[in-house]
């Protein structure tokens, strides 16, 4: 298994563009997840999503948008790239069943972007 | 709204030692608890995840504690190596589900040869 695969690894792009992060997972994972993390901070929560066509915002959501059109994929899209998003952005993945064991995320090794 | 602390956010030990990082959290009403390590450029790998119903949590040279009461938890590394250098992050769960997991900002660990 690849587990969480990300591209690009490293973007810069000019304020006012816009871009899409792709990500993967081939573990059959139901959940989903995009996080930000910035210099010395922890991972901020972005969006996530429980299965196909389901999305929810998270703690930091503007800017932003995602689908779930597979189980597998869950890209992030980026419009109108602004300075403040630049950031190392991280996918993640996990299962979870109702009335199961909570397992952990597994993340990818994420995409480091930079708006000039 | 849950807050995550690690103290401290360095630290440097010679190879050999035992060590101890801290996690505190505001909210005691949490599902699980996690430990991560983070390598430079990489992503987070999975180390110990405690239930809120467990104690602790041993892996290897690894064992994590929960206080869930009192809100903290300690990650114990016993007997270090230069290769345990990284970013070690702890975060919490509020409900089954994970998606909101609370990230802590990491403590720096570097072990000299």
């Amino acid at each position: 298994n690849a587990g969480v695969t990300q591209t690009p690894k490293f973007r810069i792009l000019k304020i006012g563009q816009s871009m899409t992060l792709q990500c993967t997972q081939d573990m059959n994972h139901n959940y989903m997840y995009w996080y930000r993390q910035d210099p010395g901070m922890g991972l901020k929560l972005i969006y996530y999503s429980v299965g196909a066509g389901i999305t929810d915002k998270g703690e930091v959501p503007n800017g932003y948008n995602v689908s779930r059109s597979t189980t597998e994929d869950f890209p992030l899209r980026l419009e109108l790239a602004a300075p403040s998003q630049t950031s190392v952005y991280f996918c993640a993945s996990s299962y979870y069943e109702v009335a199961g064991v909570q397992e952990t995320q597994y993340f990818g090794p994420g995409t480091r972007l930079l708006v000039l | 709204k849950q807050e995550v602390t690690q103290i401290p956010a360095a630290l440097s030990v010679p190879e050999g030692e035992n060590l101890v990082l801290n996690c505190s959290f505001t909210d005691s009403a949490i599902y699980n608890l996690q430990w991560f390590r983070q390598d430079p450029g990489k992503g987070l790998t999975s180390l110990l995840l405690i239930q809120s119903s467990q104690r602790e949590q041993t892996s290897g040279r690894l064992n994590a504690s929960l206080d869930k009461s009192s809100g903290r938890s300690t990650l114990y590394i016993a007997a270090s190596q230069p290769g345990d250098s990284a970013t070690y992050l702890c975060a919490v769960s509020p409900g089954a589900g994970s998606y909101q997991l609370t990230f802590g900002k990491g403590t720096k660990l570097s072990v000299i040869p």
